[in-house]
């Protein structure tokens, strides 16, 4: 039971490139979140999936994209990364049917991403 | 929409001493509250959570209280270790999970 996995676990990219984080949960859970940490600061939602199919923005959605691909996996886009966003990327999934309402969180190991 | 405030944003006390972390909410209707501790360059992890229903909890050396009239919860650690120091999170879920800024906690030895 590996819980919740993200790749890659660094990254550097130049300003413009694109890529995408991927995360996959095996714990059957309904919800799946991203967050980002920049240094010193807390936890801000990105994006976040309900359920299969479903997608909504969270505190600072601008410059990303995510694709709810299946129950397991849910992946987070940036098309054209700028400096700003350079952060550790957290994956989270939880067993509510809606967001972390009142259900445990399990977080992945995150991602490490410099945009130069 | 939902908002947390987190105090204090850094606390450092002597090992052996007692530390407690209180965090403020807006939405009256979040009925579950967490608390997450992150160590440096980890993920964070639940440690202990309460739900509206139930005043207090505790676990060992950890313990959460909750008021919801005043809506705020608070985190205690007693007789804290060296392996306490830590980042600490509490959340107010509700339809947006919304963290707390985080409390750095030191324990000196």
């Amino acid at each position: 039971n590996a819980g919740v996995t993200q790749t890659p676990k660094f990254q550097v990219l130049k300003t413009g490139q694109s890529m995408t984080l991927q995360c996959a949960q095996d714990m059957n859970h309904n919800s799946m979140y991203w967050y980002r940490q920049d240094p010193g600061m807390g936890l801000r939602l990105i994006y976040y999936s309900a359920s299969e199919g479903t997608t909504d923005k969270g505190e600072v959605p601008n410059g990303y994209n995510v694709s709810r691909l299946n129950k397991r996996e849910f992946s987070l886009r940036l098309e054209s990364a700028a400096p700003s966003q350079t952060s550790v990327y957290f994956c989270a999934s939880s067993s509510s049917a809606r967001s972390l309402m009142n259900t445990e969180a399990f977080f992945g190991q995150g991602t490490r991403l410099t945009v130069v | 929409g939902e908002n947390v405030e987190q105090h204090p944003s850094t606390l450092s006390v002597q090992e052996g001493d007692s530390a407690v972390i209180k965090c403020t909410y807006s939405d009256s209707a979040s009925n579950y509250f967490p608390w997450y501790k992150q160590e440096l360059g980890k993920r964070p992890q639940l440690i202990i959570d309460i739900r509206s229903n139930v005043g207090e909890k505790k676990d060992q050396r950890i313990a959460v209280t909750l008021n919801k009239t005043a809506k705020h919860f608070s985190l205690h650690i007693t007789e804290t270790q060296p392996e306490d120091s830590a980042v600490y999170f509490c959340a107010a879920p509700l339809f947006k999970t919304i963290f707390g800024a985080g409390t750095r906690l030191f324990v000196k030895a």
